[in-house]
Parts: C-alpha cells; sequence; structure tokens
C-alpha cells in the first residue's frame, strides 16, 4: 500500500524567501508522484509531477521537486515565494504503470507574509 | 467552458431532503472521479468510472449513489445525508484506455455541502 506523510501543516515564509514543502512516501513499488495546489474556495491544479524519468522535476510557477530514493522523498521548493503562492498544497502517491489511485496526504497550507 | 466544472457551487440541505451533483468534463477523458475533502482529512476517493463503467465504490455509505450517463458528465445523488457529510465533493477525470488509468487527474472547483 502507497502512504504519504506531509511534514507541517502550515508553513509560514516571508515575501522572497525560499519555499520547502515536505512529502515522504512509503510505496511497495516504484512510486509516481505529484503535487497539487489548492487555491481558496478552488479545486486542486497539478503542480508537476515525477513519472521515473528526470529525478528533479520542474513544473508550473517556479516550482521544483526532487525525487530521492534514498529518503523516501519528494520535497516541493521554490527559490523565492510569491504573494500569489499563498494555498493548501498536496503531495500525493501512485502505483506503477494503470492504475488510477492517488493516495493524497494530508496537506501543507502555505502563507507568505509580505 | 474549459477543464471540469461542477454545479452547484455551494448546497446547503436538511438530511430529509434529495439533491444531486453535476460534474461535467470537457477533456475528452474516459474516467472520471468523486472524492470527499473534508476539514483536517486527506482527500478521499469515493467512486471511479471508466468508460461509464463503476470501476471503484471505496466503501461509501449508499445515501451517496453515483451516475455515469456518459464519459463526459458524472452525477452524485445524494439522499438522507447526515451532518458529517459536510464537505467539498470534488469531481476530476483522466485519460487511459479501458485497462489502463493515465495518471493526471485534473479536478473541478467543487461543490461545499453543508448538511443542517
Amino acid at each position: 500500500a502507497q502512504s504519504v506523510t506531509q511534514l507541517g501543516s502550515h508553513v509560514s515564509v516571508s515575501e522572497g524567501a525560499l519555499v520547502l514543502l515536505r512529502c515522504n512516501y512509503s510505496s511497495s513499488v516504484p512510486p509516481y508522484l505529484f503535487w497539487y495546489v489548492q487555491y481558496p474556495n478552488q479545486g486542486l491544479q497539478l503542480l508537476l509531477k515525477y513519472t521515473s524519468a528526470a529525478t528533479l522535476v520542474k513544473g508550473i510557477n517556479g516550482f521544483e521537486a526532487e525525487f530521492k530514493k534514498s529518503e523516501t522523498s519528494f520535497h516541493l521548493t521554490k527559490p523565492s515565494a510569491h504573494m500569489s503562492d499563498a494555498a493548501e498544497y498536496f503531495c500525493a502517491v501512485t502505483r506503477g504503470a494503470g492504475s488510477y489511485q492517488l493516495t493524497f496526504g494530508k496537506g501543507t497550507k502555505l502563507s507568505v507574509i509580505p | 467552458e474549459t477543464g471540469v466544472t461542477q454545479t452547484p457551487r455551494h448546497l446547503v440541505m436538511g438530511m430529509t431532503n434529495k439533491k444531486s451533483l453535476k460534474c461535467e468534463q470537457h477533456l475528452g477523458h474516459n474516467a472520471m472521479y468523486w472524492y470527499k475533502q473534508s476539514a483536517k482529512k486527506p482527500l478521499e476517493l469515493m467512486f471511479v468510472y471508466n468508460f461509464k463503467e463503476q470501476t471503484e465504490n471505496n466503501s461509501v455509505p449508499s445515501r451517496f449513489s453515483p451516475e455515469c450517463p456518459n464519459s463526459s458528465h458524472l452525477f452524485l445523488h445524494l439522499h438522507t445525508l447526515q451532518p458529517e457529510d459536510s464537505a467539498l465533493y470534488l469531481c476530476a477525470s483522466s485519460q487511459g484506455t479501458r485497462t489502463r488509468f493515465y495518471r493526471e487527474q485534473y479536478f473541478g472547483p467543487g461543490t461545499r455541502l453543508t448538511v443542517t
């Protein structure tokens, strides 16, 4: 079975500071990993995905994530936070090819302080 | 309309009411999903349809009844709900074949349901 742990339900950063949102996964098979973002009163939007190609994955809005198998991690980073990045971020894992089962973490709410 | 749309965006209903949530995807996908998002809990997958056939019922109470008349539309019929059913209900869709799902799911904005 797959599981996802997101460390920190709430993270605050200053505008212009580094954003680091942590995600650790557990999977019995090589995982596929995703980060989604949810803005207030909206659904989830796919930020980026890891599907066993490059371990450093670039996404939209300047975000990127690095897959580290030895640490079972897929942390999300952005060099410089912007006010518009304030949202809730969800890490998700699925099994290998062909599976629709997405297991989500509980989410991390990012606040950006001006 | 583009992407995945959901109506209504907000719904308040009493425990004895019957209502329906509607989801429509304009992406040409074949699989559609219902999720429940409650405060402080991870997203819970409720139902999955692939090519109009239900492939997953994640132990959802029978007071929730899904319907998928075609690959573009998905409904969630609600009756005799409980206050703990109050949540954001999200619809999603993805591409795939009859035996293989593509992994990226695209979400609608959700319906905020309040049961009084």
